[in-house]
């Protein structure tokens, strides 16, 4: 049981170009979501789902897609990279079993947007 | 809306001593409330959830929260502060809806440790 991993560990990217951070969780979770972490902001939410074919926009989508294909996997797509998007990604997952629920996060990813 | 206020980015105490992080909530709902520790380079722990049951909750590394109601506080406490304890903590509150549990963080308050 890996939990929740997140790939790659450490990106640098140019301004405009394009890519797709990896998440997968083995806990058969239905909830999964993406933040963003920024010195003296907290973590703010990218974008998150509820299952499987259903994802939603969080508080500071833009800039980015996802999508939901299996139960499994979340993948964060920057279209068209910024500087303002330099930042500390987390994807986590949660369960909402009998209302008795925490959400795991992952190890992060962290991107430098040149 | 939900959101949450920590107060005080930056804490500091002495070794052995207590440790009060403050964190305040507001939720149009009954909420849940967490706290979570960060330590350097590395993702976010969960230290204790509330979840509506004893409005004292205990978690690991022996902090604990009490949810009070009337204040809309969820302060974290450790009675005596240990060198390890130095990380970033956030405060985190998320409706009691099902279909409804986005997670609000706060900003964070890092906790130096004096020798």
């Amino acid at each position: 049981n890996a939990g929740v991993t997140q790939t790659p560990k450490f990106q640098v990217l140019k301004t405009g170009q394009s890519m797709t951070l990896q998440c997968a969780q083995d806990m058969n979770h239905e909830y999964m979501s993406w933040y963003r972490q920024d010195p003296g902001m907290g973590l703010r939410l990218i974008h998150y789902s509820v299952g499987a074919g259903i994802t939603d926009q969080g508080e500071v989508p833009n800039g980015y897609n996802v999508s939901r294909s299996t139960t499994e996997d979340f993948p964060l797509r920057l279209l068209s990279a910024a500087p303002s998007q330099t930042s500390v990604y987390f994807c986590a997952s949660s369960l909402f079993k009998d209302r008795n629920y925490e959400q795991y996060f992952g190890p992060g990813t962290r991107l430098t947007v040149t | 809306a939900q959101s949450v206020t920590q107060l005080g980015s930056h804490v500091s105490v002495s070794e052995g001593a207590l440790v009060l992080l403050r964190c305040n909530y507001s939720s149009s709902v009954p909420p849940y409330l967490f706290w979570y520790v960060q330590y350097p380079n590395q993702g976010l722990q969960l230290l204790l959830k509330y979840t509506s049951a004893a409005t004292l909750v205990k978690g690991i590394n022996g902090f604990e929260a009490e949810f009070k109601k009337s204040e809309t506080s969820f302060h974290l406490t450790k009675p005596s502060a240990h060198m390890s304890d130095a990380a970033e903590y956030f405060c985190a509150v998320s409706r009691r809806d099902f279909g409804n549990e986005k997670l609000t963080f706060g900003t964070g308050t890092r906790l130096t440790i004096i020798p």
